[in-house]
């Protein structure tokens, strides 16, 4: 089965703090992707990566970073947290090619509060 | 624009079938995927039409229909344990980006 993990299910910050999210896969996945969850609103892409090193944004990257260094290993940065990126994070991974963004799998999800 | 609707509820009874529509507004959508996901817990995959047609799976089936721009979910033999969020989302030509509709809520009734 494939696992991705990440690094907290929760999470409080203050606003102009920088935070860091990891996320974690097994299954030597060359997609993986970052979400933001709010009610209402769904899924929404801040960022993918295709390989290591290589990135792009999504639909909403504003305030939002992200590095790959491993094949294994994507992560978040919020460089200056507000309080209008209070969410739920949500780490996902995919195979090569085109099956790898219509099947997904996805980390536990972090709740980050920003106040 | 680019975006997928589906119903933020629908509420139906144990054992019953129940439909969850997704209409999609624009080009270059490549195939429609669903995914489940219980409070608290992680979007899990269930299904991906990449053709028009229908594609079973156990109590859970998929459609897509590229020319009306629109697809469903259909679950069969409801049980109590299927209530959860259902997300229709679709990958765009072009990229590995994937939109998600908002999200479906089932209720399922004793």
């Amino acid at each position: 089965d494939v696992k991705v993990t990440q690094s907290s299910r929760y999470l409080v910050k203050r606003t102009g703090e920088k935070v860091f999210l990891e996320c974690v896969q097994d299954m030597d996945h060359e997609n993986m992707f970052w979400y933001r969850q709010d009610p209402g609103l769904g899924l929404r892409l801040i960022y993918f990566s295709y390989d290591v090193k290589m990135k792009e944004k999504g639909d909403i990257p504003e305030g939002y970073s992200v590095s790959r260094e491993k094949k294994e290993r994507f992560s978040l940065i919020l460089e200056s947290a507000s309080t209008n990126q209070t969410s739920m994070y949500l780490c996902a991974s995919g195979g090569a090619g085109a099956s790898g963004s219509y099947e997904q799998y996805f980390g536990p999800g972090t709740r980050l509060t920003v106040t | 624009g680019q975006s997928l609707e589906q119903p933020s509820e629908v509420t139906a009874v144990e054992g019953a079938i129940v439909q969850i529509n997704c209409t999609y507004q624009t080009s270059g959508f490549y195939g429609l995927s669903w995914y489940q996901q219980h409070d608290g817990g992680a979007p899990t995959f269930l299904s991906y039409n990449a053709l028009d047609g229908l594609e079973e799976t156990g109590r859970f089936s998929s459609f897509l229909s590229r020319s009306d721009s629109y697809g469903y979910l259909l679950l069969q033999e409801l049980q109590m344990k299927d209530s959860a969020s259902y997300f229709c989302a679709g990958g765009r030509t072009g990229g590995f980006k994937t939109i998600f509709g908002a999200g479906t809520r089932l209720f399922v009734k004793a």
